[in-house]
């Protein structure tokens, strides 16, 4: 079955980029999306197929992907964008979520 | 804005059974496919299933499959989610999510709040 792969965590500085991989086999090919989970909310999406971003999320948020690796960037890295955040992609008739990674703003 | 929400969760004992419902306003539900998400406590998030927008097509991940069942009513602008021989394994806030794209690339634009099965002797 198909997996895509997180860093457990990251820690960025306030006003730093904070970058999140998420790998999988030719995971450029299927042009991910990423949600945001602050603790006791529902996911938010921020970026899908792979570079687009939905409106009102804020620009410091991108996404790239190539090869067999998706990353979402955080551009000057707010407190409030401490949260998990989790990319996914369809693979046939599955879904599949990375294990998530949990951004630290220290 | 785009409303979906979840109910009908609760308590229920191994090998029960319970439907989960999730009644969607403010969009055209009928055009749509409906997703389920589940999370389990402290752990990520993990794809139940699929229903298309009329009904016709429904994929499940391997851990549900032939146990959980999705359906619709678009008269009622209401998905279902109907889980029966309950697990342990089962216990965790269920999301029911807006897909979009999925011939292409799918992705989930909108999600509920959540409703939230124990399965607990």
């Amino acid at each position: 079955s198909y997996e895509l792969t997180q860093p457990p965590s990251v820690s960025v500085s306030p006003g730093q980029t904070a970058s999140i991989t998420c790998s999988g086999d030719q995971l450029g090919d299927k042009f991910p999306s990423w949600y945001q989970q602050r603790p006791g909310q529902s996911p938010v999406l921020v970026i899908y197929q792979g570079t687009k971003r939905p409106s009102g999320i804020p620009e410091r948020f991108s996404g790239s992907n190539s090869g067999n690796t998706a990353t979402l960037t955080i551009s000057g890295t707010q407190a409030m964008d401490e949260a998990d955040y989790y990319c996914q992609a369809r693979d046939s008739s599955n879904v599949v979520f990375g294990g998530g990674t949990k951004l630290t703003v220290l | 804005q785009v409303q979906l929400v979840e109910s009908g969760g609760g308590v229920v004992q191994p090998g029960r059974s319970l439907r989960l419902s999730c009644t969607a306003s403010r969009f055209k539900f009928s055009n749509y496919g409906m997703h389920w998400v589940r999370q389990a406590p402290g752990k990520g998030l993990e794809w139940v299933a699929v229903i298309w927008f009329d009904g016709s097509n429904k994929y499940y991940a391997d851990s549900v499959r032939g146990r959980f069942t999705a359906s619709r009513d678009n008269s009622k602008n209401t998905v279902y989610l109907q889980m029966n021989s309950l697990r342990a394994e089962d216990t965790a806030v269920y999301y029911c999510a807006r897909d979009r794209d999925w011939s292409t690339y799918n992705y989930f634009d909108q999600w509920g709040q959540g409703a939230l099965v124990t399965v607990s002797s």
